[in-house]
């Protein structure tokens, strides 16, 4: 069974330059989460989809950052404009549809660096 | 939500057992423990969960206090590849989110 994937795996960016980052999860998972991870720190939740649905992004930046999952499948997350600060991580995972557990299987992840 | 507690970093020698500690002293009844690891440059893995009773499955095993104020990982031949930072995340709620703290980083050494 195929991992989920991502791309790009590295990107850098000046600041206030947009960048967009795609997610294609595991197949048939219905829920769909993308965190930031900055160096040194675990990983924190930005948004979770429950097939094109948001579930939560309470903690997602709205005045530069955005997500969608159109078709229920894949995903992209945007910032736009960069700050310095959104240097990091970008992880995404999904979870398996009758899976009632916090069982979730992530990317590898994209690097950001904003400069 | 629960709070936990873990060692910032931790030794262990190739080939003998890493218990990795967490301290969950405020988690409700029914809300499981999950362990997950990061090795460098990897997403997250995940690696197992409880909630009473002790776990074991083929990376590792779980031991939950009685009182389940805390928990121990046990990796039990630890190898060089088991380098990493683990992570202990208590459940929260029915959200089906995990919160990750600043977790162990875990160093085997040869």
């Amino acid at each position: 069974e195929a991992g989920v994937a991502q791309s790009p795996r590295y990107k850098i960016i000046e600041k206030r330059q947009s960048v967009a980052f795609w997610c294609n999860p595991i197949s048939g998972h219905a829920t769909l989460y993308w965190y930031q991870q900055i160096l040194g720190q675990g990983p924190k939740l930005l948004i979770q989809f429950q097939n094109n649905g948001v579930v939560d992004d309470s903690q997602l930046p709205k005045d530069r950052f955005s997500a969608e999952r159109l078709k229920g499948v894949d995903s992209t997350l945007k910032i736009q404009p960069a700050k310095l600060e959104d240097s990091a991580v970008y992880l995404c995972a999904s979870r398996a549809p009758l899976d009632n557990t916090d069982t979730q299987y992530f990317g590898p992840g994209t690097r950001l660096t904003v400069l | 939500d629960a709070k936990t507690t873990q060692p910032p970093s931790m030794d262990c020698a190739e080939g003998r057992a890493a218990n990795l500690p967490c301290n969950h002293s405020t988690i409700s009844g029914n809300e499981y423990v999950y362990w997950y690891r990061q090795i460098h440059s990897q997403g997250p893995q995940y690696i197992i969960h409880g909630l009473k009773n002790n776990e074991t499955n083929e990376m590792a095993s779980l031991i939950i206090t009685e009182d389940r104020k805390s928990s121990t990982l046990i990796l039990p031949h630890a190898t060089l590849r088991d380098t990493a930072v683990y992570y202990c995340i208590p459940e929260q709620g029915a959200g089906n989110m995990l919160t990750f703290g600043g977790g162990t980083r875990l160093m085997v050494k040869p």
